[in-house]
């Protein structure tokens, strides 16, 4: 089962910040917060992951509380081709990736 | 990087056929995954490699499916005999091993009448 909680769904404007958030209350001191996302018809894309610190690459940047029970997936500048369900993944380094339900993120033009 | 290749991307097949589905990992990728997507059920690990040796088959449905990886480059997902509720996308994904990231093929589309 998954190990996370977030929304179903999500609007957020063309050209604003998306703010996904995830809760992670039971993760271990050894897994890490994976993110991927999914746009229509493809395979799910991997976009950033995390330990402890906050993540920053090309695509997107990872916010983890403190306390690791929560973190949030920032786009900076969203555009209509980041629409696309997007998975907060809770795993172990050499454990699995298991899928949740995910939240489906319109960008509203 | 050709990344991960499936095939075929798409099939229909009768009831009770066999089907073979296959996976061409991103080269040097040491560990496989097979996905099974549905609306119903969402994305579901079937099976994965590591070293062409299978670790987690739980995932795997039942007798029905079976997952070979013959080398490093190769490996296949078998459903014999189909059935309609095997109808979904599959898709195969690779990583170059622990805490590393998974890259997922463009799926293999099945339809069983």
């Amino acid at each position: 089962d998954a190990k996370t909680t977030q929304p179903t769904s999500m609007d957020c404007a063309e050209g604003r910040a998306a703010n996904l958030p995830c809760n992670h209350s039971t993760i271990s001191g050894n897994e890490y917060v994976y993110w991927y996302r999914q746009i229509h018809s493809q395979g799910p894309q991997y976009i950033i992951h995390g330990l402890k610190n906050n993540e920053t690459n090309e695509m997107a940047s990872l916010i983890i509380t403190e306390d690791r029970k929560s973190s949030t997936l920032i786009l900076p500048h969203a555009t209509l081709r980041d629409t696309a369900v997007y998975y907060c993944i809770v795993s172990g380094r050499d454990d699995k990736i298991i899928f949740g339900k995910g939240t489906r993120l319109h960008i509203l033009p | 990087d050709a990344g991960v290749i499936q095939s075929p991307r798409h099939e229909v097949t009768e009831m009770g056929q066999e089907v073979t589905l296959r996976c061409k990992p991103i080269s040097g990728h040491n560990s496989l995954f097979w996905y099974r997507q549905t609306m119903m059920r969402g994305l579901e690990l079937l099976i994965y490699f590591n070293n062409n040796v299978p670790i987690d088959d739980s995932g795997m449905p039942e007798d029905r499916f079976s997952a070979k990886m013959p080398n490093a480059s190769f490996s296949t997902l078998k459903i014999q005999p189909s059935e309609p509720r095997d109808s979904a996308v599959y898709f195969c994904a690779s990583s170059g091993g622990a805490g590393n990231t998974i890259y997922f093929g463009e799926g293999s589309w099945l339809t069983v009448v």
